[in-house]
């Protein structure tokens, strides 16, 4: 089955505490990014990547880096969470876009809280 | 402030009413896309339109670019209880940008 997966699904940590959300995608796809879900606000990119070893910034990237080291996974760091950060994660994959529509496949996100 | 506004933010209906939902910006897209999200998963593409002027029939759910490629409408016709969920568009010119979502509740 054709899926975008993160792992942790929940996760409640403290100001400061380096964490790491995983993402993984069997698809083959070149193209990855991280959004965040924040309400009134809909979906903000954090970063992106074009393929391996090639990313870039989004729209918010404060206080988050991303590696890609494999095409299948798209790994999202914080290196010290803030209660600003506490939010709804979503990684997504495609087909590398270039400058074509194609459909973002999501993960099932993973709710962060930071105290 | 938002690329792209969604409205209205929340619609609650009665199963069988028609609905429709406007995403409007000031920018041009080369295409605008659709997704619908449930509690507790990621959002799932609905539909592309490309074409200014371009409607797309999904059974029930009619989507409209505008002719100038800078708004699109999406038109639900006799909503039923499983059309429940966050509505999102999301407009590409070199990235794709997203609405804040029009959160749809349709009560049996």
């Amino acid at each position: 089955e054709a899926q975008v997966t993160q792992n942790p699904r929940y996760l409640i940590t403290v100001t400061g505490k380096k964490l790491t959300v995983t993402c993984s995608q069997n698809m083959n796809h070149e193209y990855m990014s991280w959004y965040r879900q924040d309400p009134g606000l809909g979906l903000r990119q954090i970063y992106y990547s074009m393929n391996v070893e090639v990313t870039d910034k989004g729209d918010v990237p404060e206080g988050y880096k991303v590696s890609r080291k494999e095409k299948r996974n798209f790994p999202l760091i914080l290196e010290s969470p803030s209660p600003n950060q506490t939010s709804l994660y979503f990684c997504a994959s495609s087909e590398n876009r270039g400058y074509a529509s194609y459909e973002q496949y999501f993960g099932p996100g993973t709710r962060l809280t930071v105290t | 402030t938002q690329l792209l506004e969604q409205s209205p933010q929340f619609l609650s209906i009665q199963e069988g009413e028609n609905l429709t939902v406007y995403c409007n910006s000031s920018s041009v897209f080369s295409s605008l896309q659709w997704y619908r999200q449930e509690p507790g998963e990621g959002p799932v593409l609905l539909v592309t339109v490309v074409t200014g002027g371009e409607v797309k029939k999904l059974k029930r759910l009619t989507f409209q670019f505008g002719d100038a490629r800078k708004d699109s409408s999406l038109h639900i016709t006799a909503a039923q209880p499983g059309d429940t969920g966050l509505y999102l568009c999301a407009g590409e010119d070199y990235k794709l940008s997203f609405g804040a979502g029009t959160t749809v509740t349709v009560r049996a």
